[in-house]
């Protein structure tokens, strides 16, 4: 079952703030984080592997939440560049053999 | 150097048809994964390939096969292709299992 993610899409202008959300019925083990720009390939932005884990890297961080089964990713003072589909991937099973994907998360930024 | 490469790029073909997929990989990773996205963006895995363990998405139908001839290859091919198979189709590869995933540049499939 895949995990949900929301909001579906969001638009920002430049220099603002977002979050996204990934949840999950069931326990997770990890999380993926990975942007796809248009017509391009998923690009890897960082894994949680614990509960209460944070990562961040420059202006973009997430976090993973094992109790309440979720990870939010959040993009600080948005740029041009950070436009694109986010998509969260989990690992259900405790194995790490396979990522589910959420259904993506399309965010544009304008100037 | 490119580190995960498909070819071809685009592939248009007729329903029923057999096609295959290449992929290859450069960065010494042990495992390798499709994953098929189709038009509404959805990423679904297909299939991942690790120390000659092959895992199979369990909603992939068996026209669907994956061959590995060594640990940098990993080729999809696929049988009596179907409308519904239209899609991008991603290789990938990781060092190891819940390693970051390296995205090839995708394959679109067209079928008439």
């Amino acid at each position: 079952q895949q995990p949900v993610q929301s909001p579906q899409a969001v638009i920002l202008r430049e220099g603002e703030d977002a979050v996204i959300n990934c949840s999950s019925s069931k326990a997770l083990y990890s999380v993926h984080w990975y942007r796809q720009k248009h017509g391009e390939a998923p690009v890897f932005l960082m894994i949680l592997l614990k509960g209460g884990e944070q990562k961040g890297h420059e202006k973009i961080s997430a976090s993973f939440n094992e109790k309440k089964q979720q990870s939010s990713l959040y993009l600080t003072a948005s740029q041009l560049s950070y436009s694109g589909t986010y998509f969260c991937g989990t690992d259900l099973s405790g194995s790490a053999r396979q990522l589910t994907f959420g259904s993506g998360t399309q965010l544009t930024v304008l100037p | 150097d490119t580190a995960v490469s498909q070819t071809p790029k685009y592939l248009v073909t007729q329903m029923g048809n057999d096609k295959s997929i290449k992929c290859e990989q450069n960065l010494g990773h042990d495992t390798m994964y499709w994953y098929k996205q189709d038009s509404k963006k959805f990423l679904k895995i297909m299939f991942s390939y690790n120390n000659k363990e092959l895992i199979i998405n369990e909603t992939v139908p068996n026209r669907f096969s994956p061959k590995s001839p060594d640990k940098a290859h990993l080729n999809l091919h696929i049988n009596s292709l179907e409308l519904g198979d239209s899609a991008v189709y991603f290789c990938a590869s990781s060092q190891a299992l819940a390693q970051p995933q390296h995205f090839g540049d995708g394959t679109r499939l067209s079928i008439l």
